[in-house]
């Protein structure tokens, strides 16, 4: 199975700063690597894709990079409604798995 | 726009066999490979299994032995058996579509979720 990991697990942040959170494969998952938001009692929401294509409706200030092994999140600018807690997922071989996650408090 | 609803018991007790439903509405089932996620409370995200709709599944090795997803395209629904059940499989329930014919896309878009409890 391809382990994911990210850093930090967490992190408390202010209205208007640049966040960025890292995901890490154990091994080459070339692009296949997708950003989700969850928040508290919502099911995952798809933000990114491909590991830098924005899906359709998602604000520009969210952005992806990486390839490989490493891969960023990152948040230009945070909004209040960007509180949640985001899941990198590997979907470039089953068994599909995710990262443990990066809680963002506002 | 498609969109996912699961539909299940909310209780099921220790060694039963959770089953659950996901309908999909507005779109078809044709094309693409359907996908349950599971999440334990204040936990992360698993992967449980999907099946195209050719009907080809595949598992997570660590639930393989009790799992089996089915498809019913006249319904346009499809299911998740889990098998002699433990307090460990308590979590919510998602399904989730991902693209065909390649299975490298991203799960998009996903059920509300629905909670199951393992509990006698």
């Amino acid at each position: 199975d391809i382990q994911m990991t990210q850093s930090p697990s967490s992190l408390s942040a202010s209205v208007g700063d640049r966040v960025t959170i890292t995901c890490r494969a154990s091994r080459s998952i070339s692009s296949y690597l997708n950003w989700y938001q969850q928040r508290p009692g919502k099911a995952p929401k798809l933000l990114i894709y491909a590991a830098f294509t924005l899906q359709s409706g998602v604000p520009s200030r969210f952005s992806g990079s990486g390839s490989g092994t490493d891969f960023t999140l990152t948040i230009s600018s945070l909004q209040p409604e960007d509180f949640a807690t985001y899941y990198c997922h590997q979907s470039y071989s089953p068994p599909f798995t995710f990262g443990p996650g990066t809680k963002v408090d506002i | 726009q498609v969109q996912l609803q699961e539909s299940g018991p909310g209780l099921v007790k220790p060694s039963e066999t959770l089953s659950l439903t996901c309908t999909v509405s507005g779109g078809s089932i044709s094309g693409y490979y359907w996908n349950w996620i599971r999440q334990p409370p204040r936990k992360g995200l698993e992967w449980i299994g999907y099946i195209y709709y050719y009907g080809n599944t595949n598992y997570n090795p660590s639930l393989k032995s009790r799992v089996t997803i089915s498809l019913d395209t006249s319904k346009n629904q499809f299911s998740l058996n889990l098998s002699s059940v433990t307090a460990a499989d308590t979590a919510v329930y998602y399904c989730a579509r991902l693209e065909g014919p390649d299975n490298v896309g991203p799960f998009d878009p996903w059920g509300q979720g629905t909670l199951i409890t393992v509990s006698s």
